[in-house]
């Protein structure tokens, strides 16, 4: 079956802490991107990613990082620098870097 | 700054009826408008529209695009339990390699037997 995974599903964390969630593709997708999702707000642009080897800041990168070393992969680390950190957490990818984007699942993150 | 604005941000009504969601964008090099409806966890296409005043419709539902006007509706008729939901626009830019969606903070529909 060809999709995205996100693990965890659930991650826990203590302030100060940086944190890796992990985006997995096999529908040999080239770009891939990640999203955060708050209560009643819609999707903000964390990062993307058009090819491996090289990404782009999106909207509200502040606080996190990514790599891209692998088509398949694009991970997410929030860290301790990131100031509200706790929230849904979305990646997506597309066959190009238009057109749809198909999602993952999510991971929600909640800090302590 | 891109901005994607919805109306309403939610709406309740019984089985049957007819609603039409709203969504108006401002985006720099406009390419498209997509929609796509969130139930508990990832959201999931909908529709994708390019070109103005082209209906695209898929069973009860159903959308268009004004590019003069700077909107798209999204219509769902006959609508049943299970289209309760929060639906989202995006617009998608294409500034040279950099290619954005831009969300708006969606509708939540919330559909009563």
């Amino acid at each position: 079956d060809g999709g995205i995974t996100q693990s965890p599903k659930y991650l826990f964390r203590k302030e100060g802490q940086n944190v890796t969630l992990s985006c997995e593709q096999n529908l040999n997708h080239d770009a891939m991107y990640w999203y955060r999702q708050d209560p009643g707000q819609g999707l903000r642009l964390i990062y993307y990613s058009q090819i491996v080897n090289d990404f782009q800041k999106g909207d509200i990168a502040e606080g996190y990082s990514v790599s891209r070393e692998k088509k398949e992969s694009f991970p997410l680390t929030v860290t301790s620098a990131q100031k509200n950190p706790t929230a849904f957490y979305l990646c997506a990818s597309s066959i190009q870097g238009y057109g749809e984007q198909f999602f993952g699942p999510g991971t929600r993150l909640t800090v302590l | 700054e891109d901005k994607v604005v919805q109306s309403p941000l939610s709406l309740v009504v019984h089985e049957g009826d007819t609603v039409t969601l709203n969504c108006s964008y401002e985006v720099t090099n406009f390419r498209s408008l997509l929609w796509y409806k969130q139930e508990k966890k990832a959201p999931t296409f909908l529709f994708m529209l390019t070109s103005s005043g082209i209906e695209k419709k898929s069973g009860r539902l159903s959308s268009i695009l004004d590019k003069k006007e700077l909107f798209s509706i999204l219509n769902i008729t006959a609508t049943q339990t299970g289209d309760s939901a929060i639906y989202l626009c995006a617009a998608q830019n294409s500034g040279g390699s950099n290619y954005k969606l831009t969300f708006g903070k969606g509708t939540l529909l919330t559909v009563n037997p």
